[in-house]
């Protein structure tokens, strides 16, 4: 089945950069047929897709445009994990977030979900 | 404001049958991208219920089902529980979103 667990701080000051951390286990980060994402949740913005990587014979990633400028999503493989870094956060930024697994490429469906860290922007 | 549109809650007694609608447009749903249902319960991880329109993952009672038509796709819920009380969310591919995985703004079960 495979499980994803997330780190990181729950609150950022506002221009820092927020950082997360989600460790896999179940399946390599650098399987062929998966792809990591990162997902947010706020009440003004509900369920919002951020990004995610994926390896194909090499690393590739897509970003959302309202983040796209800001936004870095990186495998380890050595921790067989991945990252999310957002710069110059605001308080817009506060939300739940989420890292997310999606199987294969058979379905583009969200198959496991991280447990979810909710993130304040606040001096 | 959701892509995805769906009512912002539904009820039903236990025993019931509960539909909750996802609405899309010809850039997503109706472009014949896969919808996707996911079942939430605040506080914990989401978790998938049905994929590609109508499958349902291991472990996922057949009280829940998915179809999909045209510019939209529904989950249906049978023999209604106590614990399906929660929040539901569908989820598709839009191919002219600024975020091209996208979910509808959720509906929340209420079970009387």
């Amino acid at each position: 089945q495979g499980q994803l667990q997330q780190s990181g701080p729950g609150l950022v000051r506002p221009s820092q950069t927020l950082s997360l951390t989600c460790a896999i286990s179940g399946d390599s980060v650098s399987t062929n047929s998966a792809s990591w994402n990162w997902i947010r949740q706020s009440p003004s913005r509900g369920l919002e897709w951020l990004g995610r990587i994926y390896y194909r014979s090499n690393w590739y990633n897509n970003y959302a445009d309202s983040v796209k400028s800001r936004i870095t999503i990186n495998p380890d493989t050595a921790k067989n994990q991945f990252s999310l870094q957002l710069e110059s956060v605001t308080p817009e930024d506060t939300a739940v977030y989420y890292c997310a697994w999606v199987k294969s490429t058979d379905y583009d469906a969200f198959d496991v979900w991280g447990q979810g860290t909710m993130v304040t922007v606040s001096s | 404001q959701s892509v995805l549109t769906q009512p912002p809650s539904v009820s039903g007694a236990p025993g019931q049958t509960v539909t909750i609608s996802c609405t899309g447009s010809s850039s997503n749903i109706g472009a014949g991208y896969d919808v996707n249902w996911y079942q939430h319960f605040p506080g914990t991880a989401p978790k998938l219920l049905i994929k590609g329109n109508t499958n349902r993952p291991s472990g996922v009672p057949d009280r829940f089902s998915g179809s999909k038509s045209g510019t939209s796709a529904s989950l249906a819920i049978t023999g209604l529980q106590g614990e399906d009380e929660a929040d539901y969310y569908c989820q598709s591919y839009d191919n002219s979103a600024s975020a091209n995985w996208v979910f509808g703004g959720g509906t929340k079960l209420t079970v009387l």
